[in-house]
């Protein structure tokens, strides 16, 4: 079963915390993305990765890290420095601009 | 820069009838364009896609867009609208001559299909 896969689907955090979240795809594709998306506001970009080992700052990286150690992987950590990061996160693969979706993780701060 | 424009927050729309959800773009190149669909709570689908060659493309569940280069605009279509379609739909944009595969999206219209 290919595709991308986000866990966990729900995810709550306490303020002050650090928490990951995970992306994991079995396409064999080389860029990976993550955006964030909340309500009226589409979705921004995040980081991104174009290959193992490399990636770049989106528009809304403050706060956020990534890193890209295998092909298959690309966690978001969202640290304590996210001054809001109650949201709707979403990974994703991108090829010459088609963009293939992970179910996404609802991020809850309680 | 790119940017992506979808002016109406919400569209409503009884069954049967047309539906219309619209995008304007900017980019300094030519346009890769690109509509989704999100369903509560999920990731975003694809619909269709604009690269080059007709306007008018079709996608997937009888949408469809027309491309209008003077006007900038990729709207995005459906003759007889069904309730199933109610979701959040997003215009999606990449200027090609931009380097990686950046997207930059609308802030998404929500369809409201009434029986």
């Amino acid at each position: 079963d290919g595709g991308i896969t986000q866990s966990p689907k729900y995810l709550f955090r306490k303020e002050g915390q650090n928490v990951t979240l995970s992306c994991e795809q079995n396409l064999n594709h080389d860029a990976m993305y993550w955006y964030r998306q909340d309500p009226g506001q589409g979705l921004r970009l995040i980081y991104y990765s174009q290959i193992v080992n490399d990636f770049q700052k989106g528009d809304i990286a403050e706060g956020y890290s990534v890193s890209r150690e295998k092909k298959e992987s690309f966690p978001l950590t969202v640290t304590s420095a996210q001054k809001n990061p109650t949201a709707f996160y979403l990974c994703a693969i991108v090829d010459r601009g088609f963009a293939f979706f992970g179910q996404g993780t609802r991020l809850t701060v309680v | 820069a790119q940017s992506v424009a979808q002016p109406e927050d919400q569209v409503n729309v009884a069954e049967g009838n047309p539906l219309t959800v619209k995008c304007t773009y900017s980019v300094s190149g030519n346009p890769y364009l690109f509509w989704y669909v999100q369903y509560p709570n999920r990731g975003l689908q694809f619909l269709l896609k604009y690269i080059t060659g007709d306007n008018l493309v079709k996608g997937s569940y009888g949408f469809e867009a027309e491309f209008n280069k003077s006007q900038t605009s990729f709207h995005l279509k459906k003759p007889s609208a069904l309730v199933s379609d109610s979701a959040l739909y997003f215009c999606a944009v990449r200027d090609i001559k931009a380097a990686g595969n950046k997207l930059t999206f609308g802030g998404g219209t929500r369809v409201l299909v009434k029986p």
